[in-house]
Order: C-alpha cells, then sequence, then structure tokens
C-alpha cells in the first residue's frame, strides 16, 4: 500500500540553526500539508500546499517557515532559524481527489 | 471558525471492557470526520471516517456515527484488547477540504 515517508526520523539543532524537513508524498497525491505535535499537546496544522503554491496556512507558519515542492517527489518544509518552542513531531500529510489525509510517520525536531 | 472537542483522558480499561471516546465538533456547513490513532512512536493512522450525516465509519471493530442533530462522532468498540492501546484523535475536515482540525487526543490504556 502506498505510503507518506519523511526524513529524518529525528533531528537535534542548534537554535538559530536552519532546519529541513523532508517528504514524499503519496506519488498521485494533489495536496500536500504540514502539522505539528508539541510533546503532549494536540496535532496543529502548518500549511497545505496545491499546485506549486501556499492554499492555506495557520498563525504559526509566520515568516520563518516556508514549504517547496523541488522535484516531482519530495515536499520540503524549511525552518529558517529555529527556536527552542519549534521543538516538535512535524507530520506530513497528503490527499488526492479523496479528501482523507494520509501521515507520514513524522520527524522529532528537537531544538537545543 | 470550527474546531473540535474530545473528552480528556487518559483512559485506562481492562481488556474486553466496552469503549466510549466521546467527540463533539463546530463547523459550518458538511464537515467529513475521521479518528486517527498514534500507536506509541508511531504516526497518525486513519482509524475510520464519515464524510455525511448518519454514516457510520467502522474498522478493526472500532465504530463511529456522524451525529449532525448532537454534533458528535464518538468512537466506540465493545471489548478492547492490550494492542489497542494509543492515543486517538478525532478531527473534522472542513468543506474544502483544505484543513483538518483535530482534537486534543485520549490516551486509552487497555490492562490485561
Amino acid at each position: 500500500e502506498p505510503e507518506v515517508t519523511q526524513t529524518p526520523s529525528h533531528q537535534v539543532t542548534q537554535m538559530g540553526q536552519e532546519v529541513i524537513l523532508r517528504c514524499v508524498p503519496i506519488s498521485n497525491h494533489l495536496y500536500f500539508y504540514w502539522y505539528r505535535q508539541i510533546l503532549g499537546q494536540k496535532v496543529e496544522f502548518l500549511v497545505s500546499f496545491y499546485n506549486n503554491e501556499i492554499s492555506e496556512k495557520s498563525e504559526i507558519f509566520d515568516d520563518q517557515f516556508s514549504v517547496e515542492r523541488p522535484d516531482g517527489s519530495n515536499f520540503t518544509l524549511k525552518i529558517r532559524s529555529t527556536k527552542l518552542e519549534d521543538s516538535a513531531m512535524y507530520f506530513c500529510a497528503s490527499t488526492g481527489i479523496q479528501e482523507t489525509q494520509y501521515f507520514g510517520p513524522g520527524t522529532r525536531l528537537l531544538v537545543l | 471558525g470550527d474546531s473540535v472537542t474530545q473528552m480528556e483522558g487518559p483512559v485506562t480499561l481492562s481488556e474486553e471492557a466496552f469503549l466510549t471516546i466521546n467527540c463533539t465538533y463546530t463547523a459550518t456547513g458538511y464537515p467529513s470526520l475521521f479518528w486517527y490513532v498514534q500507536y506509541p512512536g508511531e504516526g497518525l493512522q486513519l482509524l475510520l471516517k464519515a464524510t455525511k450525516a448518519d454514516d457510520k465509519g467502522s474498522n478493526k471493530g472500532f465504530e463511529a456515527t456522524y451525529r449532525k442533530e448532537t454534533t458528535s462522532f464518538h468512537l466506540e468498540k465493545g471489548s478492547v484488547q492490550v494492542s489497542d492501546s494509543a492515543v486517538y484523535f478525532c478531527a473534522l475536515s472542513d468543506m474544502m477540504g483544505n484543513q483538518f482540525y483535530f482534537g486534543t487526543g485520549t490516551s486509552l490504556t487497555v490492562i490485561p
């Protein structure tokens, strides 16, 4: 069964560093999403992406964040200058014509 | 705006007990409703969904019925197993399908 994959599974970085989280959505899907889950808290929507542009973003998704689909398969989330409060699990999701979102296993980001 | 309110946990049950996790929602229009499950150390997995009023989603012995009159989508299982121990998230998808709104999650522990 097709699945969404994410790399790396874990990343540790220093405050102020840039990180890029990578996702490979399911191949025929058209809509892509990033969510985050701070430890012990709810899953929060960050951004949705369709047709090579952001279709919706939350107030969490400020100028420090950006997304890109650099080629036909990858979908990346970049955090330009990480802060301690960016430590969280980041989930990528994708969906096709059906609206069910399929989630990747997540990247656990720890900012020191 | 759209939102999901979910029964707070944690919930601890004995094996073979009956499970109910309450979920109510607030939304404009006709959202789709979902239950996702997160096993320890893993990402979110779709458990079941319902796309219109009175639909019943079911999977692995779990059921939930989309009740528009009570704006609810309670998760039930007649006989839980130790392997059902996980965090369960209720979610809704807005009419455009651009964004998911998650509940806070309910942690379930099933003891032998």
